[in-house]
């Protein structure tokens, strides 16, 4: 069973604080990994992905990836209010790049 | 369209009766999933459609659960005799060509079998 694991949280960071969050996969297979914010009542949007080992930038938000330790990070800099939501993690494998497995996702909770 | 559209938002139903949800994907866009999301957990894959045909089908749970894509746009998807267990967000997404770097997700049909 391949597996995506997250903390559920909720991670509760100051407004401006950087949040942390992170993600491990069962599949060694795995090749490519994406972040997916969720609002309560909404459906997921992607915020990026990454295929690399390495540290990924795009505007406050920052994925890293170490396949070595089958591990993967979002870092949100100068967190907002407006970042409050559930953040999916996904990886899929090289054999079947179009089936994603999701994480249960992590709560983040930004107060001002 | 400008979206991924899912119809109807909200679906209420008896248990054991035959339901169906409609995706209208983004025009152009080749490939098509369904996912289905239960409260606090994470979506699961169900079925994704290149065209006209399942690529892939492994996500469906049982053989009550159908889903057809006769024109390679919208898709329905089918659940005969629900059970209170099939309530769920059922999401759907469509991609250009396939994968999801540029996947777009509509905004859910979400299914209450009472």
């Amino acid at each position: 069973q391949k597996e995506v694991e997250q903390n559920s949280g909720p991670l509760s960071v100051p407004e401006g604080a950087i949040a942390s969050l992170n993600c491990t996969y069962s599949d060694r297979g795995s090749q490519s990994f994406f972040w997916y914010r969720q609002y309560s009542g909404k459906s997921p949007e992607l915020i990026m992905f990454i295929y690399s080992n390495g540290d990924k930038e795009d505007g406050r938000f920052t994925a890293q990836l170490n396949k070595a330790s089958q591990y993967v990070s979002l870092l949100i800099r100068d967190s907002q209010p407006s970042d409050s939501a559930t953040y999916l993690c996904a990886v899929n494998s090289e054999e079947n790049t179009d089936k994603l497995i999701f994480g249960t996702g992590t709560r983040l909770q930004v107060f001002p | 369209g400008a979206g991924v559209s899912q119809t109807p938002s909200n679906k209420v139903t008896e248990k054991g009766k035959y339901v169906e949800l409609r995706c209208d994907p983004i025009s152009g866009h080749t490939a098509l999933y369904w996912y289905r999301q239960s409260l606090g957990q994470g979506p699961e894959f169900l079925i994704y459609f290149q065209g006209t045909g399942a690529a892939d089908d492994s996500g469906l749970p049982n053989d009550r659960f159908f889903a057809v894509r006769p024109e390679g746009s919208v898709s329905t998807l089918k659940i005969q005799r629900t059970e209170r267990g099939d309530s769920a967000v059922y999401l759907c997404a469509s991609s250009r060509t396939g994968g999801f770097t540029e996947a777009f997700f509509g905004q859910g049909t979400r299914l209450t079998v009472v």
